[in-house]
């Protein structure tokens, strides 16, 4: 199973929107509606930010949302604070129970 | 509140073999699958096996099939990975999550792996 694709690098200013792409295939993210998101800081555990593409876990902010359209997914944060500064991993079921990551996108906050 | 803690990671040698533990507590263990997720260092988060509820499915990356093995312990509310066969790539943090419906809903804090001879 090859790899999503995204964006090495983010970036926006305190109070601005960042939308980061991942990129699949049509037999990961063109296919199951089950696209998640992960947000880790430095030595910190990856954190569920996003699961099948919009649903947002109890206690993470709505200025977090996701979207798809055919084989692209796409974490939008809005109203950006300093504390969204992290890297962010994009997921999808990709069938026969795999599954398959992002190479993972470094938000920084200016 | 859910917590994983990993265990067993260290340096190993090429060729050779270790064996990861994974101490769930503040759920009901039995009643969830649970999977193996590893990143090497600078790299990205890949995806390495998972385990069905009541161990009697697994399931592997194409990277380790045939060398990891991944089993739990429901009594003992603990996942283990036994990896052979050690490769220099094998070398990452290994974390341990919670499977929700095709996610993973909670993670563990990682215990690095190191493969150098």
């Amino acid at each position: 199973q090859s790899a999503l694709t995204q964006p090495p690098s983010a970036s926006g200013s305190p109070g601005q929107s960042v939308t980061i792409s991942c990129s699949g295939t049509s037999s990961d993210i063109g296919t199951y509606n089950y696209v998640s998101w992960y947000q880790q800081h430095p030595d910190k555990a990856p954190k569920l930010m996003i699961y099948e593409v919009t649903k947002r876990p109890s206690g993470v902010p709505d200025r977090f949302s996701g979207s798809k359209s055919g084989n692209t997914a796409s974490l939008t944060v809005s109203g950006l604070q300093a504390e969204d500064e992290a890297n962010y991993y994009c997921s999808s079921y990709a069938g026969n129970n795999k599954w398959v990551f992002g190479g993972g996108t470094k938000l920084t906050v200016l | 509140q859910v917590q994983l803690v990993e265990s067993g990671g260290g340096v190993v040698q090429p060729g050779r073999s270790l064996r990861l533990s994974c101490a769930a507590s503040g759920f009901t263990f039995s009643s969830y699958a649970v999977h193996w997720v590893r990143q090497a260092p600078g790299k990205g988060l890949e995806w390495v096996a998972v385990i069905s509820e009541d161990g009697s499915d697994k399931y592997y990356a194409d990277s380790v099939k045939g060398r990891f093995t991944i089993s739990r312990d429901n009594s003992k509310n603990t996942l283990y990975l036994q990896m052979n066969s050690q490769r220099v790539e094998d070398t990452a943090v290994y974390y341990c999550a919670r499977a929700g419906y095709r996610h993973f809903d909670y993670w563990g804090q990682g215990t690095l792996v190191s493969v150098s001879s």
